[in-house]
């Protein structure tokens, strides 16, 4: 059973418009989420980050958006660049700080 | 710069031999340190949460004997792969925590491209 699901497995934008990335939870007991992005084989690197008792989060160009009556949290990037292109997981923290990711969306901005 | 580094980034092992990957956290300590597991193309998976001083904690339907961890220091953890099989193949993620808490998160190391043949 998924707990965190990233529906879209890629997603396609031209340089300089907005992209975003949706997360969707199914554990009510996650209390953190986290965006990382991701070079082949290298390890995640940290992005943002949002607590559950907050609804926005903003660093920069990238934004973090949480909707926790739906479970839902999605990333916006804006501008996006070419150096963007990575692949993008959603994580979410339950006890422990165990981090539970989803499958990843693959992002490709284009010049 | 690299707060958790990772050894080796990646080897190529026989069938049957066993592979040790270090996970050093290099500028704090931590009591906390996770292993996780990608195949290609998929998520990444949680293994096992290896705690300084005590037993590691596994994940549902990963073995304890083939994938030993010790975790000999605070700023140390190994991960062992015991008899190493081709489905063993994987690239395999530490991370850690710093422990002076608040709401840092995980650094990864930069993985173990592990191939066995």
């Amino acid at each position: 059973d998924q707990q965190v699901k990233q529906n879209s497995p890629s997603l396609s934008v031209q340089e300089g418009r907005i992209s975003i990335l949706n997360c969707d939870y199914t554990n009510s007991m996650f209390d953190y989420f986290l965006w990382y992005k991701k070079y082949p084989a290298e390890g995640p690197t940290f992005l943002i980050s949002i607590s559950s008792i907050k609804d926005k989060n903003e660093d920069g160009r990238f934004t973090v958006f949480l909707n926790k009556s739906a479970k839902h949290l999605s990333l916006h990037i804006v501008p996006s660049q070419p150096g963007d292109s990575a692949v993008y997981f959603c994580a979410a923290r339950a006890a422990g700080n165990k981090l539970t990711f989803g499958g990843g969306t693959r992002v490709l901005v284009k010049p | 710069g690299a707060v958790v580094s990772q050894h080796p980034s990646w080897v190529i092992c026989k069938s049957g031999t066993s592979v040790k990957i270090e996970c050093r956290s290099l500028d704090f300590q931590a009591t906390t340190m996770f292993w996780y597991r990608q195949f290609p193309k998929q998520s990444l998976m949680l293994m096992a949460t290896s705690n300084e001083g005590s037993k590691a904690t596994y994940e549902q339907g990963v073995e304890k004997d083939k994938f030993l961890i010790n975790h000999a220091s605070l700023t140390l953890s190994t991960l062992t792969v015991t008899s190493a099989h081709p489905e063993d193949s994987s690239f395999y993620i530490c991370s850690a925590r710093d422990n002076r808490g608040g709401s840092s998160p995980l650094h990864f190391g930069n993985g173990t491209r592990l191939t066995v043949t």
